[in-house]
């Protein structure tokens, strides 16, 4: 059976530090893989999705970026935080889309509570 | 850009009662999903809707995809206290899973 396992759960980092958030899925290959935001109270955010080894395509400009080293790796990486990027990353992945188009079930991870200071 | 909105926001409902939340988008959808997440959890897959006019169950959950493809629905009866958590829709529409912002659902025993 196929499983997500992101990590870490809770950060919490100084404005100004890098970061990394780590996505793996394990049992599948080839999947596409998405970041999510979600800010509290509000919906999911797409960040980054993934077709591919190498393959990343940006939905809003930021100051995050994301990485595929692997086919089923996944990784979420900033610079520097700012106060606004405080909030609730999920990774997730799908088998079954058209380009992004998802048209099958998307499988979501636990989640990596971040809290900018 | 798409956008789909879901109404209401937050839900406060006496066990036992029954309850609707709605999704509507701007554009024709290709397909609905919904999504439920419970507090502190991660939203875990529930229905995908594709037909016009198709209407789905899951014991005491029903799920409606609107005519014209632009909106949805889930009706939720005899609410329980399991039922507690966010429920979210996302609509597919020219390659992109668009979600809405929640439908918060607390439940008074």
């Amino acid at each position: 059976s196929q499983t997500i396992h992101q990590w870490p759960a809770t950060l919490v980092q100084p404005v100004g530090s890098p970061l990394s958030l780590e996505c793996t899925v394990e049992g599948t290959s080839n999947p596409n893989l998405y970041w999510y935001r979600q800010a509290a109270g509000r919906g999911l955010q797409l960040l980054f999705y993934s077709v591919g080894i190498g393959q990343i395509s940006s939905e809003v400009p930021q100051n995050l970026s994301a990485s595929r080293p692997q086919d089923r790796q996944f990784i979420l990486s900033s610079k520097k935080l700012l106060l606004s990027d405080s909030g609730f990353y999920l990774c997730a992945w799908t088998l079954e889309a058209f380009g992004l188009a998802i048209t099958g079930e998307l499988f979501f991870g636990e989640g990596s509570r971040l809290t900018v200071l | 850009g798409q956008q789909v909105m879901q109404i209401p926001q937050y839900q406060h409902v006496q066990e036992g009662e029954d309850f609707t939340t709605y999704c509507n988008s701007s554009t024709t959808l290709s397909n609905i999903q919904w999504y439920k997440q419970r507090p502190g959890g991660h939203p875990v897959f529930l229905i995908q809707l594709v037909k016009s006019g198709e209407v789905k169950k899951q014991k005491r959950l029903t799920f409606q995809f609107g005519e014209a493809k632009k909106n949805s629905s889930l009706h939720i009866t005899a609410t329980q206290t399991t039922d507690v958590g966010t429920y979210f829709c996302a609509g597919d529409n020219d390659y992109k899973l668009s979600f809405g912002a929640g439908t918060t659902v607390t439940v008074r025993a």
